[in-house]
């Protein structure tokens, strides 16, 4: 079964709201993988993290990584029509890369 | 230019067909994957292979089988098709397993029917 836990599964949101999505592992991750995937489009990788308590942003995009390295999360400031799309996490457990079930992303103009 | 190639992009057979996805990579990576996408349940992995001839079962490897000859190539097989097997397909690589990203093909939809 599913071992890394996303939610929410499906958000909508005006142009310009904030956007978050929460990623859990039952289990310590070494390093937590962040990707976007566009409708009709492949995974694409956005970041990766390492450390315990670390945070990375990238523009609007801030992703974290919790103190125990069992939670991440994605927060997008002041969303654009641009940023729709599905966004998965995903961590390694042994040698496979484990994601979520994603969190589809829709956002009204 | 860097890429994962898969082929073909759409593909509609009937149940007890066999049938071959191919998967190439440029990017001399060693670690390749293949994962099959449905609502609600994200990317769950078929098959990976760490190197040359050494593969292994993710997590859904039931119907599939893979192989790994050589670097660049991880066909996945289907030698009997099942409706449940309708899907979209991705082939991904990476340079390591665990702490480097990693690039996926463009994705290949397969209907059985």
């Amino acid at each position: 079964g599913q071992q890394v836990m996303q939610i929410p599964q499906y958000q909508h949101v005006q142009e310009g709201e904030d956007f978050t999505t929460y990623c859990n592992s039952s289990t310590t991750l070494s390093n937590i993988q962040w990707y976007k995937q566009r409708p009709g489009g492949h995974p694409v990788f956005l970041i990766q993290l390492v450390k315990s308590g670390e945070v990375k942003k990238q523009k609007r995009l801030t992703f974290q990584f919790g103190e125990a390295k069992k939670n991440s999360s994605l927060h997008i400031t002041a969303t654009q029509t641009t940023d729709v799309g599905t966004y998965f996490c995903a961590g390694p457990k042994g040698n496979k890369l484990v994601f979520g079930a994603g969190t589809i992303l829709r956002v009204k103009s | 230019e860097a890429q994962v190639t898969q082929n073909p992009r759409y593909l509609i057979t009937v149940t007890g067909k066999k049938l071959t996805v191919t998967c190439s990579q440029n990017m001399n990576h060693e670690y390749m994957s293949w994962y099959r996408q449905d609502p609600g349940l994200g990317l769950r992995q078929i098959y990976y292979s760490m190197n040359v001839e050494v593969t292994d079962k993710g997590d859904v490897p039931e119907g599939y089988k893979v192989s790994r000859k050589e670097k660049r190539n991880f066909p996945l097989i289907l030698e009997s098709p099942s409706p449940n097997q309708t899907s979209l397909y991705f082939c991904a690589s990476s340079f390591d397993r665990v702490y480097s990203p990693l690039h996926f093909g463009n994705g290949t939809r397969l209907t059985v029917t």
